[in-house]
């Protein structure tokens, strides 16, 4: 089966870092995506790490350690529009996205 | 436009009403899902498809139905709507050969039954 845990809320000052955290068990690993949802819109890819390390694109990095089944995604330098869900998920018997409950971000000025 | 195209957007209707869901998408993907979130509970998987010839269940697909009827459709049916089935209902669509093999969800369709 599969198991998502990730923080349910946050929040963050305009400008600052912040770390949003995502452990997973699964009976297979076949990589963790992690997407953006702004309020009452559709969720949008952000990343996707399949080997350990940190994989950096631009202003946002994602975090992979599969012995620890953990994540993280990290968002630099917060910007008010960084305000939405985060969704954590992974694949699940190779064909299928299961998703965590995502953690709601908000950045305060 | 977009890639994945939902209709109806929004929808209240009553109890005991047949509703179906429309989804439709011209990124030429062979599978296609439909997926359910509520506040607090995330995206829930109900149907998914990976060709006009093949229909899967998802986590929680008693209560719905579904029809591939070519590439490009899929639509989510409601045969009796109950008011806990009012939610916010995503397709989505992906392609095995690309190399995260990502989802790319349509608008969202917002349902609510009374």
């Amino acid at each position: 089966g599969q198991n998502i845990d990730q923080p349910t809320e946050m929040t963050a000052t305009e400008g600052a870092i912040v770390q949003i955290n995502c452990t997973y068990q699964t009976s297979g690993f076949n990589g963790l995506f992690w997407y953006q949802q702004h309020a009452g819109e559709a969720p949008t890819f952000l990343s996707y790490n399949v080997l350990d390390g940190l994989e950096e694109k631009g202003r946002f990095s994602s975090f992979l350690s599969r012995s620890k089944g953990y994540s993280y995604l990290l968002l630099k330098e917060l910007q008010m529009k960084d305000s939405a869900s985060y969704l954590c998920a992974v694949p699940q018997d190779t064909d299928k996205l299961i998703f965590g409950t995502g953690t709601r971000l908000q950045v305060f000025p | 436009d977009a890639d994945v195209t939902q209709t109806p957007r929004n929808r209240i209707t009553k109890t005991g009403k047949r509703i179906m869901l429309e989804c439709s998408q011209t990124k030429g993907h062979d599978r296609m899902y439909w997926y359910r979130q509520d506040p607090g509970l995330g995206l829930r998987l109900i149907y998914y498809s990976f060709d006009v010839k093949d229909i899967n269940k998802g986590e929680i697909s008693d209560g719905y139905s579904v029809s591939r009827q070519a590439q490009a459709k899929f639509s989510l049916s409601l045969e009796s709507a109950i008011p806990n089935q009012t939610a916010l209902y995503f397709c989505a669509t992906s392609d095995p050969g690309h190399h995260t093999g990502e989802l790319f969800f349509g608008e969202g369709s917002r349902l609510t039954v009374l």
